[in-house]
């Protein structure tokens, strides 16, 4: 079934720890997104790439990096997680990043990351 | 700068009521408005989508949005609610041509929709 798949679907995590979370798209999109939930919130944009090989950031980028190294994939590091990273992530996909924004983004089932 | 506000946190009806869920937007540049659904532990669906073809847009589950300029609004409705419309809704914008967004969107606070029998 083509989509986004996610994972890991939920991670407990120490304070400190170097974690990846991994986003596979079979779509062939040009854009990927990585998006953090949280309650009240709404989602906020972490990072952004609009065509392999390229990443840009987003509202709130600090204690994340990014790579596009392929179409397909684009996985989200915390390279020392804290506390205020838990959250819910979720990867989205849309077949052109930067076009006035018609087109669909699609999303993965999301990411759940606690941070102790 | 662009915002979108979803005047309502929740909003309960009941089963075969109407459902209105109110978004507005304030934005310098003609926006493409959207409205996503989030059921459970699931990620984000497209309902419909707004990019200035029609100003009420039509969307699936039976929901429509109207793009109002002049009120700066994009309400979603739909005229009898079903127990399986309980979920989060999210009120989406996103700058036009004339802006610089890059594919960014800028989400709404989300509003729940509790059904009852």
């Amino acid at each position: 079934i083509a989509g986004i798949t996610q994972a890991p679907t939920s991670q407990i995590l120490a304070a400190g720890r170097r974690m990846t979370l991994r986003c596979t798209q079979d779509m062939r999109h040009n854009a990927m997104y990585w998006y953090r939930q949280d309650l009240g919130l709404g989602l906020r944009l972490i990072h952004y790439s609009n065509t392999a090989g390229t990443t840009g950031k987003g509202e709130v980028p600090d204690g994340y990096s990014v790579s596009r190294a392929n179409t397909d994939d684009f996985p989200l590091t915390l390279a020392s997680a804290v506390p205020s990273q838990t959250s819910v992530y979720f990867c989205a996909s849309k077949r052109d990043g930067t076009s006035p924004n018609t087109g669909e983004l699609f999303f993965g089932e999301g990411s759940r990351l606690t941070v102790l | 700068a662009q915002s979108v506000t979803q005047l309502d946190s929740h909003v309960s009806v009941s089963e075969g009521t109407p459902v209105l869920l109110r978004c507005n937007y304030s934005s310098s540049y003609s926006p493409s408005l959207f409205w996503y659904v989030q059921h459970p532990n699931k990620g984000l669906q497209l309902l419909l989508k707004y990019t200035s073809a029609a100003t009420l847009v039509k969307g699936i589950n039976g929901f429509e949005a109207e793009f109002k300029k002049s009120e700066t609004s994009f309400h979603l409705t739909k005229p009898s609610a079903h127990m399986s419309d309980a979920a989060e809704y999210f009120c989406v914008g996103s700058v036009g041509a004339g802006g610089t967004s890059y594919g960014k969107l800028t989400f709404g606070q989300g509003t729940i929709l509790t059904v009852h029998p």
